[in-house]
């Protein structure tokens, strides 16, 4: 079946500095991945749409300038958390679908942890 | 816009049938899914309805009325390892796929 891979699994970092999240595709190419933020005991909140070649696109209340989305490739799309606050302390998931088509089911990463302190 | 409503928590017992329900309105239509997710973890797909009807995978059934904007995932012969969330989402014209806030469902011996 369709992988997603997901790294770093955990990071811990101070306020202020960045962070930088990869998703990797393993077995299919993705030209669409989707971020998505999780607080505790709540669902998922979808950050942003990464486009292969082109500018991700993002929800309405997320700020591009401060999470920078990056799909250089058709198996990579990175996340940058640019100047970290502890309230972005998060779980931040990637997917993408492994065929084209809206029907299909999203694929997850593991997810990442990440701490602000 | 779009909303998607589940009861936030279920409890049920080993071995029982358990049914989760999900309303839904939503911009277009194409699609509703169900996700399992274990706690710290990322979610699994378990089912998926784009017709009215009934879905069938092993112990999972989900099932659709898209007259009604409803849908339910069916557990049957619970097992202790159901312990989870269960996340009801629908993919709109959008494509996006967007997420209910979960019902978190405790399996009692």
């Amino acid at each position: 079946g369709a992988v997603v891979s997901q790294h770093p699994s955990w990071v811990i970092c101070k306020s202020g500095t960045s962070v930088k999240i990869e998703c990797r595709s393993l077995d299919f190419q993705a030209t669409t991945m989707f971020w998505y933020r999780q607080f505790p005991k709540q669902s998922l909140m979808l950050m942003a749409t990464s486009n292969e070649g082109s500018k991700a696109t993002y929800e309405q209340g997320v700020e591009k300038d401060k999470f920078l989305i990056n799909h250089a490739s058709l198996t990579l799309s990175t996340l940058t958390v640019t100047s970290a606050h502890p309230e972005d302390s998060s779980f931040y998931i990637c997917s993408a679908r492994e065929e084209t088509g809206v029907n299909s089911p999203l694929h997850f990463g593991n997810g990442t942890r990440l701490t602000v302190t | 816009g779009q909303n998607i409503d589940q009861p936030t928590e279920m409890t049920a017992t080993e071995g029982a049938i358990v049914q989760i329900n999900c309303t839904y309105q939503t911009s277009g239509f194409n699609g509703l899914f169900w996700y399992q997710q274990h706690a710290g973890e990322a979610p699994t797909f378990l089912s998926y309805n784009v017709l009215d009807g009934l879905e069938e995978k092993g112990r999972f059934s989900s099932f659709l009325s898209r007259s009604k904007g409803y849908s339910y995932l069916l557990l049957k012969e619970l097992q202790m390892k159901d312990s989870a969330s269960y996340l009801c989402a629908v993919t709109g014209n959008t494509g996006k796929l967007i997420f209910g806030q979960g019902t978190t469902l405790q399996v009692k011996p």
